[in-house]
């Protein structure tokens, strides 16, 4: 079965540090993969996706990630980070015609 | 997009009790799921809502405890029966436009502490 796991549970951050969010998925095949942020508070929401084309994605807020398929991976990083990014985020990934599999999560604080 | 409205946003709830929320989208979607999210962990998929059959529960969760309803295409519910404070936890309702875009749009969660 699909899995998927996130290299941090807790990430502490000062504001303008550079961040990457570690996701690795345990399926070999075609996938599509994502990031989902959910603020405080807040519903899930999509900050970006990979379907295929260019491995280096950019998504909402200067989030991008980058899928490597030869180490199954799908980091997501940011040069600078806000307080305001302060948020949980979720690496999920989905086989066609097969359900999300969602990654543990990661906590992010940013310091002001 | 699908913008996707849960009630109750959240609800205090005695054991033994069942409570049903509601998930409404603003557009017809062709898949509609729900999902747990215990305190400090990931979503767990219950199952997939099915317009007018029985849904499809994935392991560990079985029709006589969350059963599920989806009437058309933009509503469903889905009921905790006879809950206990193992139920308390963050019920999600999500929905996807298609198949092949893949991406999921979710819901603000309700909220049930069972007491």
């Amino acid at each position: 079965a699909q899995s998927v796991s996130q290299h941090n549970h807790h990430v502490i951050l000062s504001e303008a540090a550079s961040l990457e969010l570690g996701c690795n998925y345990s399926y070999g095949g075609t996938v599509n993969l994502f990031w989902y942020v959910q603020y405080p508070g807040q519903h899930l929401q999509l900050l970006l996706k990979y379907f295929s084309g260019d491995p280096l994605v950019k998504g909402i807020k200067g989030f991008e990630a980058e899928f490597i398929k030869s180490k199954f991976s799908f980091n997501l990083r940011k040069p600078s980070v806000q307080w305001s990014d302060t948020a949980e985020y979720f690496c999920a990934v989905k086989n066609y015609g097969q359900n999300f599999v969602f990654g543990p999560g990661t906590r992010l604080s940013v310091l002001p | 997009s699908a913008v996707i409205s849960q009630k109750p946003s959240r609800d205090i709830c005695q054991r033994g009790t069942s409570l049903t929320i509601q998930c409404q989208v603003d557009s017809q979607v062709t898949m509609m799921f729900w999902y747990r999210q215990q305190p400090g962990q990931s979503l767990t998929l219950i199952a997939t809502a099915n317009q007018g059959s029985e849904a499809t529960y994935e392991s560990g969760f079985v029709i006589d405890k969350f059963p599920i309803s989806r009437p058309n295409l933009t509503f469903s519910t889905l009921t905790v029966s006879n809950m206990s404070p193992e139920d308390s936890s963050i019920y999600l309702c999500s929905a996807g436009l298609a198949e092949n875009t893949g991406e999921l749009f979710f819901g603000e969660g309700s909220r049930l502490t069972v007491l």
